[in-house]
């Protein structure tokens, strides 16, 4: 079975700071990563994807992402964030012929101005 | 394009009613997932649908729960005598097939299902 662990429930850092979500995944073969954002009141929304190729992916809104798989991790990244950012964050995983999305308890980002 | 649909956008009921919520995904996707939301439980997968077929209902909490798909397209998730602990946010996603590993699922913005 996979899952995912977002060790941090809440991360706060100052506008214009960089930013970073945490994300450890665990998986029988390989893993295919998803991060989504969640607004107030609202569903989740596709930040990026890694499926397979390069270590570093980006994604919308200038956010990235780092697949390590020796320490089975897949950490979210943004060099300057926005108040705009302010949000719940989670991770997900999916495996070969597994449709369903296991997704982390999610990480509540907050941004001050 | 329009996006995954869902309705009602909140729902409150009595306990031991039965509700449907309803989705409607984005056209031409023929994959359509439901999950729920819940303080307690984080975001909890309940049923795949491939077209009109259901091959993975091994989310679904009990046998109060039910959903079908017809004409390839909408989908009802019906919870019949409905709990307390039944109260949460119910999320349908969509795809454009389930076996396409590299598509991600795109979501609508939920039920809010409250049960008094």
């Amino acid at each position: 079975a996979q899952s995912v662990a977002q060790p941090e429930d809440q991360v706060n850092v100052a506008e214009g700071n960089p930013l970073t979500v945490k994300c450890t995944y665990s998986v029988s073969g390989n893993p295919y990563l998803f991060w989504y954002v969640q607004y107030p009141n609202r569903g989740l929304q596709f930040l990026l994807k890694y499926i397979t190729g390069d270590n570093l992916v980006k994604g919308s809104y200038g956010f990235e992402a780092e697949f390590n798989k020796s320490q089975t991790s897949f950490h979210l990244k943004k060099p300057s964030a926005l108040v705009s950012d302010s949000a719940l964050y989670f991770c997900a995983v999916r495996v070969l012929n597994d449709y369903k999305l296991s997704f982390g308890a999610g990480t509540t980002v907050t941004v001050r101005a | 394009g329009a996006g995954v649909s869902q309705s009602p956008s909140n729902k409150v009921t009595e306990k031991g009613k039965d509700v449907e919520l309803r989705c409607d995904p984005i056209s031409g996707h023929t994959a359509l997932y439901w999950y729920r939301q819940s303080l307690g439980q984080g975001l909890e997968f309940l049923i795949y649908f491939q077209g009109n077929s259901a091959p993975d209902k091994s989310g679904l909490p009990s046998d109060r729960f039910s959903a079908e798909r017809t004409g390839g397209s909408v989908s009802t998730l019906t919870i019949q005598r409905t709990q307390q602990e039944d109260s949460a946010v119910y999320l349908c996603a969509s795809s454009p097939r389930g076996g396409m590993m590299n598509q991600p699922q795109h979501f609508g913005d939920g039920t809010r299902l409250s049960i008094l």
